[in-house]
């Protein structure tokens, strides 16, 4: 069975960071890209950003590129997003995703004074 | 920057067909995926790829089609349970994406 979960979401004030995880297992995770997607309150879905099998490629959106960095372990099954710089509109869930078909059941980010 | 267009909301009775369209310049070149997401903060569902094929487990109402610069999710013989949120989505390049706005479907 594939599983995909998120972990490290919580409360930060702004211009402060946090780490994303997503753990993976019950697929050969070097074989695919992985990609992080979050959803503001009363908002639509955002990509953020994706990373290459190998980790040799890395894509961000505009409206987080220079603050979050996406990595992965392949060793550990794992992808992770770097939040750095963070503002109160980066308020959101975010989950990670398997080339869309799978996806983790998302970890809530508040960022708030 | 990229943007894909989606109606925000479309009604239709039980039984009956919906159709939600999304428009965007890169469907040309780019093919379109659709999202089924039943309450926001909930991980989206995905309910086509490549314009018209289905993931395994996706009943065979939802069907997608394309024309120029638009595609199109087409639900035939609507149920309640298929009340939810619909998102678009397509790459702008090779390796970076974007997300419709999304439709709201109601059953009456």
């Amino acid at each position: 069975e594939v599983l995909l979960v998120e972990s490290g979401g919580g409360l930060v004030q702004p211009g402060g960071s946090l780490r994303l995880s997503c753990a993976t297992s019950g697929f050969t995770f070097t074989r695919f890209w992985m990609t992080w997607v979050r959803q503001a309150p009363g908002k639509g879905l955002e990509w953020l950003a994706n990373i290459k099998q190998d980790g040799s490629a890395k894509f961000y959106a505009d409206s987080v590129k220079g603050r979050f960095t996406i990595s992965r372990d392949n060793a550990e099954n794992s992808v992770s997003l770097q939040m750095d710089s963070l503002r109160v509109d980066d308020t959101a869930v975010y989950w990670c995703t398997r080339e869309w078909l799978y996806w983790g059941r998302g970890s809530q980010v508040i960022v708030s004074s | 920057s990229y943007e894909l267009t989606q109606p925000p909301s479309v009604s239709v009775s039980p039984g009956q067909t919906a159709t939600i369209t999304c428009s965007g310049d890169q469907l040309t070149e780019q093919t379109g995926y659709w999202y089924q997401q039943k309450k926001p903060g909930q991980a989206p569902v995905l309910i086509l790829y490549s314009n018209i094929k289905r993931p395994s487990g996706i009943p065979e109402r939802f069907s997608g089609s394309n024309s120029g610069t638009t595609v199109t999710l087409t639900i035939t013989g609507v149920q309640a349970e298929d009340e939810a949120d619909y998102y678009c989505q397509s790459a702008d390049n090779t390796s970076t994406w974007v997300f419709g706005g999304g439709t709201k479907l109601t059953v009456l």
